[in-house]
């Protein structure tokens, strides 16, 4: 059964740094783009960026590129949502997703997301 | 950026009736060198993730009843829900992988009268 299990749900001040992560589990890892989703409270889903584990080609959407970074561990099945310096509007659910196949595609199985606050 | 413009914002119809959701993007989505559109639909329930209901505009995938389908090519695309359950009370997006970044329309909304 493919699954995409991601980390659980934080609760950070700006300026903080932190890396949230989707672990991929039935299915070859390196065989699919993973991408990262942000929807906003009430708000529809904005993809960020997609990464093609295997060979780390990333693309990112003009609107999240610089604030922050996409990365995958192929040995432990895992892809990462890093940012450096967090700020009260990246408070969101983050949703990882996975592509039907390794070329640009729908994204047929998603994690259940996890939920970023930023508060001072 | 391509932009995905969605219509209606939201619709209320009766059980058994035939819901229609349009989507229209700035650019055309359709590759010409395979013929297909890059173009999915997203069924999305309050708290869960979007669905994937259908890719390359009309492909629905496994398990999606067949109530669901999509038409269109190009910039114009229609998602028909055949007759309308309960159960299809969602937010409905399309989206566009032809071009990076990636884009969503702004949701339709679909309730029961």
């Amino acid at each position: 059964e493919v699954q995409l299990v991601q980390s659980g749900a934080e609760v950070k001040k700006p300026g903080e740094s932190l890396k949230i992560s989707c672990k991929g589990s039935g299915y070859s890892f390196t065989n699919y783009w993973i991408g990262w989703v942000r929807q906003m409270p009430g708000k529809g889903p904005e993809w960020m960026g997609v990464i093609y584990p295997g060979d780390s080609d990333t693309k990112y959407s003009p609107s999240f590129r610089g604030h922050v970074t996409i990365s995958a561990d192929m040995s432990i099945a895992t892809a990462y949502l890093q940012w450096s310096s967090l700020k009260a509007s990246d408070t969101a659910k983050y949703y990882c997703a996975r592509g039907v196949g390794a070329e640009p595609s729908g994204a047929d199985y998603w994690g259940l997301g996890t939920l970023v606050t930023v508060s001072s | 950026d391509i932009v995905m413009t969605q219509s209606p914002d939201s619709l209320a119809l009766s059980l058994g009736e035939r819901a229609t959701i349009n989507c229209k993007s700035s650019q055309s989505v359709l590759y010409s060198s395979n013929n297909k559109n890059y173009l999915a639909w997203y069924q999305q329930k309050p708290g869960q993730p979007p669905k994937l209901l259908l890719h390359w505009a009309s492909t629905r995938e496994s398990g999606v009843p067949d109530r669901f389908s999509g038409s269109g090519s190009g910039t114009d695309f229609t998602l028909t829900i055949s007759s309308l359950q309960a159960g299809d009370v969602a937010v409905y997006y399309c989206q566009q992988y032809y071009s990076t970044p990636w884009t969503f329309g702004q949701g339709t909304k679909v309730e029961i009268k």
